[in-house]
């Protein structure tokens, strides 16, 4: 079946580090891949997504692209701040008999210190 | 447009008591999916509903557990008989369309404390 293998944390880093959170995936076919936020006590939030490959998602200063010839959709950011202290879930979806439900990696929880 | 609502956001019950979940997808979707959270485990899917109907239930354990999502009112996730293995965080997922391009979007979660 799918399944989703992130980097185990936390990620521990200073504030304006480059952080990179490696994401592959196992799946048939030509999945979407999503990077979602977890905030404590919060639910996921979409962070960025790519539908195909080679497309490369972007969103607050995050990046990730779709690499199928290495099933990955490594998550990046070139400085990180404290106020990006979070889990980070990356997951695919894809077309499944009729259904399409989102599958999850573990997260990975990244701290960043002042 | 209000986001998931779910409620409670947090959830105490004694074993064996029964634990009452609730879902309102945002406006207009359909789709709802229920998902456990586990300290150290990730998002475990549990079950996937449309209006009325259960499309697939492959995540939830047989006994004591059990979904519903009718033609009016919030999608529930019930769990009958708790144990202190039933405490994690539950969350809740709508979808407008089934399409594999489209967001999931996420409530707030239900955190359930078996004590």
């Amino acid at each position: 079946g799918d399944s989703v293998t992130q980097m185990e944390g936390p990620v521990t880093l200073s504030e304006e580090a480059f952080l990179t959170i490696n994401c592959t995936y196992t799946a048939t076919g030509y999945p979407s891949l999503f990077w979602y936020v977890q905030y404590p006590g919060e639910g996921l939030q979409l962070l960025l997504k790519a539908t195909k490959a080679d497309d490369k998602g972007s969103n607050k200063g995050f990046e990730a692209t779709y690499r199928k010839e290495t099933t990955s959709f490594h998550l990046e950011k070139g400085s990180v701040q404290v106020s990006d202290s979070a889990v980070y879930f990356c997951a695919l979806r894809r077309a499944s008999g009729g259904s399409y439900i989102p599958t999850f990696g573990r997260g990975t929880s990244l701290i960043v210190h002042p | 447009n209000a986001g998931v609502m779910q409620n409670p956001r947090h959830l105490v019950r004694r074993r064996g008591q029964e634990a009452r979940l609730r879902c309102s997808p945002m406006k207009g979707h359909s789709h709802v999916y229920w998902y456990r959270q586990l300290p150290e485990e990730g998002l475990k899917f549990m079950v996937y509903l449309q209006k009325e109907n259960i499309i697939d239930e492959s995540g939830m354990p047989k006994e004591r557990f059990s979904a519903e999502f009718p033609k009016e009112g919030p999608s529930i996730l019930r769990i009958q008989q708790v144990v202190r293995g039933d405490s994690a965080a539950y969350f809740c997922a709508s979808s407008p369309v089934v399409a594999e391009n489209t967001e999931a979007f996420f409530g707030q979660g239900t955190r359930l404390t078996v004590v």
